[in-house]
């Protein structure tokens, strides 16, 4: 149990264009969902916190109008990299709570963002 | 504010031999503790985790740790390692009425023959 899911696994896209990462949590629902970035050889830096049927809440120094978040139900957050930027290019990595005080999170395989 | 130390950046081990991978971590009250290995490419798979009760904890593969509260510590160990143990490992802490984790910088397992 307690498995998240993310699409794509990989996706290059040209510089100045857009693109959405889903992310499910296929057999829990979620009411509470993380979006992570990692560097090459680093750890995992939380970008956002996302709650269905709220605003996400955005790290400091993550721009929101670029990382759009949007959690419309209890097992999909997605990601948007607007206006995608070579330096944007990362390994993003999304999770899922699971539980209340403690709280668990489960993690999707993530996805590898290449901006050419 | 929480945070996790992993003083070893990158771990050296032979196969069959044991494994003792370091987490110290710094909060206030009793913490949540994680384990987390990634494999390349990969995301984060839990290995195992403490709330409350018995400090030493079983986890998946055959890994377990153990809280010490008065070290501040959540070591990682495996008596005997295999292959396939070869992998990043990252070390998090929570706490009661905050759902973030603040992750550890990870130790880089290399299993040598």
């Amino acid at each position: 149990g307690a498995v998240v899911s993310q699409h794509p696994s990989r996706v290059i896209c040209k510089s100045g264009t857009s693109v959405k990462i889903e992310c499910r949590s296929l057999d829990f629902q979620a009411t509470t969902m993380f979006w992570y970035r990692q560097f090459p050889k680093q750890s995992l830096m939380l970008m956002a916190t996302s709650n269905e049927g709220s605003k996400a809440t955005y790290e400091q120094g993550v721009e929101k109008d670029k990382f759009l978040i949007n959690h419309a139900s209890l097992t999909l957050s997605t990601l948007t990299v607007t206006s995608a930027h070579p330096e944007d290019s990362s390994f993003y990595i999304c999770s899922a709570m699971l539980g209340y005080n403690p709280y668990e999170q489960y993690f999707g395989p993530g996805t590898r963002l290449t901006v050419t | 504010a929480q945070s996790v130390t992993q003083p070893d950046i990158h771990i050296t081990v032979s196969e069959g031999a044991s494994l003792e991978l370091r987490c110290n971590y710094s909060y206030g009250a009793t913490p949540y503790l994680f384990w987390y290995v990634q494999s390349p490419g990969q995301g984060l798979q839990l290995l195992l985790k403490y709330f409350s009760g018995d400090t030493l904890v079983q986890g998946i593969k055959g890994f377990e740790a153990e809280f010490k509260r008065s070290q501040s510590s959540f070591n990682l160990r495996k008596p005997s390692v295999h292959w396939s143990d070869a992998a990043e490992y990252f070390c998090a802490v929570g706490a009661f009425g905050n759902e973030k984790l603040t992750f550890g910088t990870g130790t880089r397992l290399t299993i040598i023959p």
